[in-house]
């Protein structure tokens, strides 16, 4: 079965450069979702969309935004990166706005700022 | 602030054994709960939900949940080496788009 796709897998980074990070839903799948998972750390919910409008905000810095397409897929771009930035990200998509039976998850974006 | 607590561990077991992981809410208006899988370095895979109170089974798995007591619990039966991980906890609210993650529970179970 279809899952969620994202890319790239690996990102390295400078600070003060600028990152896009894409995430491609299992399709038919309406809502995309995206949280940050420093090391160690439990994923923090950054923003999600539901019909491309967005949908719910965390805690996504400024200097971050994101955006759902027409096609449903969802891009995270990250500006003026920080040694703090270096994490996972995550993906996830659903159908449909909290979705009870729970998010399916990508395999992840590791992003390293250095 | 809406929180889900976990106890961090680690939990070790010894394989054939089960293992009972634990979670607490704040957030009375949290309608459903899940629990995740993660190892390291990977996504986050689902094992189970719960919406209702009481005990739900899947295979090796059962979850529990208590709204009145704010609590939720996953039991693993017949713990084998590859259910070695961390399992986060997670709870949806009505209406709500976000999970919110516990720390999660590192378990380790010894062959």
């Amino acid at each position: 079965a279809a899952g969620v796709i994202q890319s790239p897998r690996h990102l390295i980074k400078e600070k003060r450069e600028t990152a896009t990070l894409k995430c491609y839903p299992i399709p038919r799948h309406d809502t995309v979702y995206w949280y940050q998972q420093g090391p160690g750390q439990d994923p923090q919910f950054l923003i999600s969309f539901y019909e491309k409008m967005q949908s719910d905000k965390g805690s996504i810095p400024d200097r971050f935004s994101a955006q759902q397409f027409s096609d449903y897929h969802s891009e995270l771009n990250m500006s003026s990166l920080e040694l703090g930035d270096s994490a996972l990200y995550f993906c996830a998509s659903s159908l449909g706005g909290g979705d009870v039976h729970g998010y399916t998850f990508g395999s992840g974006t590791r992003l390293t700022v250095v | 602030q809406k929180e889900v607590e976990q106890n961090s561990g680690p939990l070790s077991v010894p394989e054939g054994a089960i293992a009972s992981l634990n979670c607490t809410y704040s957030d009375r208006g949290s309608q459903s709960f899940f629990w995740y899988r993660q190892y390291s370095g990977k996504s986050p895979e689902l094992i189970m939900f719960i919406y209702s109170n009481g005990d739900k089974e899947d295979g090796r798995f059962t979850a529990q949940l208590n709204k009145a007591s704010q609590y939720v619990s996953l039991l693993i039966r017949d713990s084998q080496p590859s259910d070695s991980a961390t399992y986060l906890c997670a709870g949806l609210g009505a209406g709500s788009y976000q999970l919110t993650f516990g720390k999660g529970t590192k378990l380790s179970v010894i062959p």
